[in-house]
């Protein structure tokens, strides 16, 4: 069963602006961590926030994480059409990584 | 070499055949993994592996067994192919057990079973 569940399924936006993705999950963790795949590719690791945790910055990207109400959030800021993708945010325990259906992202030009 | 590799890239097979999804790791990482991806479902774990010569079943195991003869190498069998495994697997592995750091991911393998 999959652990983490992201929000929305899919997110439309313009070039320019920020884009934010919910992810809520069951169980406590280790840490969670979001991926990114682009169309017919594998998966690409973007960042990995550990439990005691509770914000982290790469790049372009916010991550924040809040475990007493087992959520987290990504933040993509001044999108770009490079950014169109699917996001999966993943929930690590001791042996394994669980991973939400995912947001599909379209960055409109 | 360079990360990881997946072959084939797809393959079309007639149910009731074997078929072997082969991956290739040259970062030598301990652990490596099977997911099946399908539409709406995100990835599911079929088979682990945390350090060579040992493995472990993911949530959907049944229909596929998997080896780990050595660090590099980590292929998925089909004994008997269905067509509810038509899917897109990937291979993975990270530095140490899956949950406590990144996984990096192969290009996947399209497999569509008649």
């Amino acid at each position: 069963s999959q652990q983490g569940e992201e929000d929305p399924q899919a997110l439309s936006i313009q070039e320019g602006e920020n884009a934010t993705m919910n992810c809520s999950y069951k169980t406590s963790i280790n840490n969670l961590q979001w991926y990114r795949q682009n169309s017919g590719r594998g998966l690409v690791h973007l960042i990995l926030i550990r439990s005691n945790e509770r914000e982290k910055h790469s790049g372009r990207l916010r991550v924040t994480l809040d475990t007493s109400k087992k959520s987290s959030s990504l933040l993509i800021t001044a999108s770009r059409a490079a950014d169109t993708a699917s996001y999966f945010c993943a929930t690590g325990n001791d042996y394994k990584l669980s991973f939400g259906a995912g947001t599909t992202v379209t960055v409109r030009a | 070499i360079a990360g990881i590799t997946q072959a084939p890239t797809s393959q079309i097979l007639a149910a009731g055949r074997r078929m072997t999804l082969r991956c290739t790791q040259d970062m030598r990482h301990n652990a490596m993994y099977w997911y099946r991806q399908d539409l709406g479902l995100g990835l599911r774990l079929i088979h682990y592996s945390n350090t060579a010569g040992t493995t472990g079943k993911g949530e959907v195991p049944d229909g596929y067994s998997v080896s780990r003869a050595n660090t590099d190498d980590f292929p998925l069998t089909l004994a008997s192919a269905v067509p509810s495994q038509t899917s897109v697997y990937f291979c993975a592995s990270s530095e140490y057990g899956a949950g406590h750091n990144e996984q990096f991911f192969g290009p996947g393998t399209r497999l569509t079973v008649l």
